[in-house]
């Protein structure tokens, strides 16, 4: 199985506030990865996949990059309904998450 | 819109099994992979299994080999997730999560999700 890993597994952050969460993968995924964000008592909800591609209806504050192990996702512009906890996923084979990373208020 | 309804929470003795159902609505089901998710409490997210039910094909994650059983009703654009042999680890809420196919007929990302059932196994 490929294991995922994230940094930080917490972050504090204001409104305003450019957050980055970065991903691992224990091999190379090339960009088969996407990211989940996740509310207290929610589903997930998909915003990024194959890297760097913006799902449907997610704000254009979101975005990814990388590849191969790499990844890390943006947030430019912290909005008070972007607290929550933020997963990645591989896609490269059967999925594997990320322990997530919870981001709250400062 | 798609949308995926789940069954209710279930209170299950140790030992025993429990089925969740997941049913769809929106889209054409036999076309996507539905797969079963869950998250312990203050956990994180873990794959158990999918299906395709146009290929009436399962998949399952090495931990719950033998343990899983998912399934599909076409007729009723229904999947379902049974676990046996259940312990208090798998007190969760269980999720099923749809992924249509890539060009490549992969199928990578949980594009929507069904609202969760809570599965508490206690004595």
């Amino acid at each position: 199985d490929i294991q995922m890993t994230q940094s930080p597994s917490s972050v504090s952050a204001s409104v305003g506030d450019r957050v980055t969460i970065t991903c691992r993968a224990s091999q190379g995924i090339s960009s088969w990865l996407a990211w989940y964000q996740q509310k207290p008592g929610k589903a997930p909800k998909l915003l990024i996949y194959a890297a760097s591609s913006l799902q449907s209806g997610v704000p254009s504050r979101f975005s990814g990059s990388g590849s191969g192990t790499d990844f890390t996702l943006t947030i430019s512009s912290l909005q008070p309904e972007d607290f929550a906890t933020y997963y990645c996923q591989q896609a490269n084979s059967f999925p594997t998450f990320g322990p997530g990373t919870k981001v709250d208020i400062k | 819109q798609v949308q995926l309804v789940q069954s209710g929470a279930e209170v299950k003795k140790p030992g025993s099994s429990v089925k969740v159902s997941c049913k769809a609505s929106g889209g054409t089901f036999s076309s996507y992979a539905i797969s079963w998710v869950r998250q312990a409490p203050g956990q994180g997210l873990e794959w158990m299994g999918r299906i395709i039910p146009i290929l009436g094909i399962a998949n399952y994650a090495q931990k719950f080999q033998g343990r899983v059983t998912i399934t599909a009703d076409k007729s009723t654009s229904t999947a379902y997730m049974e676990l046996s042999s259940l312990r208090s680890e798998d007190t969760a809420v269980y999720y099923c999560a749809r992924t249509e196919a890539d060009s490549s007929g992969y199928y990578r990302y949980f594009d929507y999700w069904g609202q969760g059932t809570l599965v508490t196994v206690s004595s």
